[in-house]
């Protein structure tokens, strides 16, 4: 199964609501990242979060990172109609070789006006 | 140029044919990656590229697939022989270091396998 895998598959919010999504992972990781992706095309970095915080915002954006659960949280507060896309998390993994993230299967975000 | 650039953007294909994806990483980012997202799916990794070392092929599905890295810059994705379950967007990042920093991801390339 995937390394990352996101929670709920798809979610759809008023414009204006809080949205929130989650990740749990299975092995230990050295950060963890969440992507935005548009239209089915290039993902766009949103926030990466280390395995030694708890927390981190950008905006409207808030990362928690639970690591005892190995899970991890987004949320958007405020949402727009532009916030709709998909929203992925990767990981990676700690250790010797870790050589790539690996990725959720994302949650199709939807804000409807 | 500023970002991650990937050509062509769609790709139409017959099948059996082979197809070159080509990938631009940002200047100066040593590491390089190619995903495969099929419709409606999380990203497959493919193969990953830092610097001079031998390149992670773990990802690759088949002995139909390579990617090679010339001069530590461009890549190019080949698929031999193409058959339908390869339609999907081909994505390329790069990052400045290795993969536990931040990718930055090309637009993709859209491939159609008939």
């Amino acid at each position: 199964s995937q390394q990352g895998e996101e929670d709920p598959q798809a979610l759809s919010i008023q414009e204006g609501e809080n949205a929130t999504m989650n990740c749990s992972y299975k092995t230990s990781i050295n950060n963890l990242q969440w992507y935005r992706q548009n239209s089915g095309r290039g993902l766009v970095h949103l926030i990466l979060i280390r395995s030694n915080e708890r927390e981190k915002h950008s905006g409207r954006l808030r990362v928690t990172l639970d690591t005892s659960k190995k899970s991890s949280s987004l949320l958007i507060t405020a949402s727009r109609a532009a916030d709709t896309a998909s929203y992925f998390c990767a990981t990676d993994n700690r250790g010797k070789g870790a050589q790539k993230l690996v990725f959720g299967q994302g949650t199709r975000l939807t804000i409807n006006p | 140029g500023a970002g991650v650039s990937q050509s062509p953007s769609n790709k139409v294909t017959e099948k059996g044919k082979d197809v070159e994806l080509r990938c631009d990483p940002i200047s100066g980012h040593t590491a390089l990656y190619w995903y495969r997202q099929s419709l409606g799916q999380g990203l497959e990794f493919l193969i990953y590229f830092q610097g001079n070392s031998a390149p992670d092929k773990s990802g690759l599905p088949s002995d139909r697939f390579s990617a090679e890295r010339t001069g530590g810059s461009v890549s190019t994705l080949t698929i031999q022989r193409t058959q339908q379950e390869d339609s999907a967007v081909y994505l390329c990042a790069s990052s400045s270091t290795g993969p536990r920093e931040t990718q930055y991801f090309g637009p993709g390339t859209r491939l159609l396998v008939l």
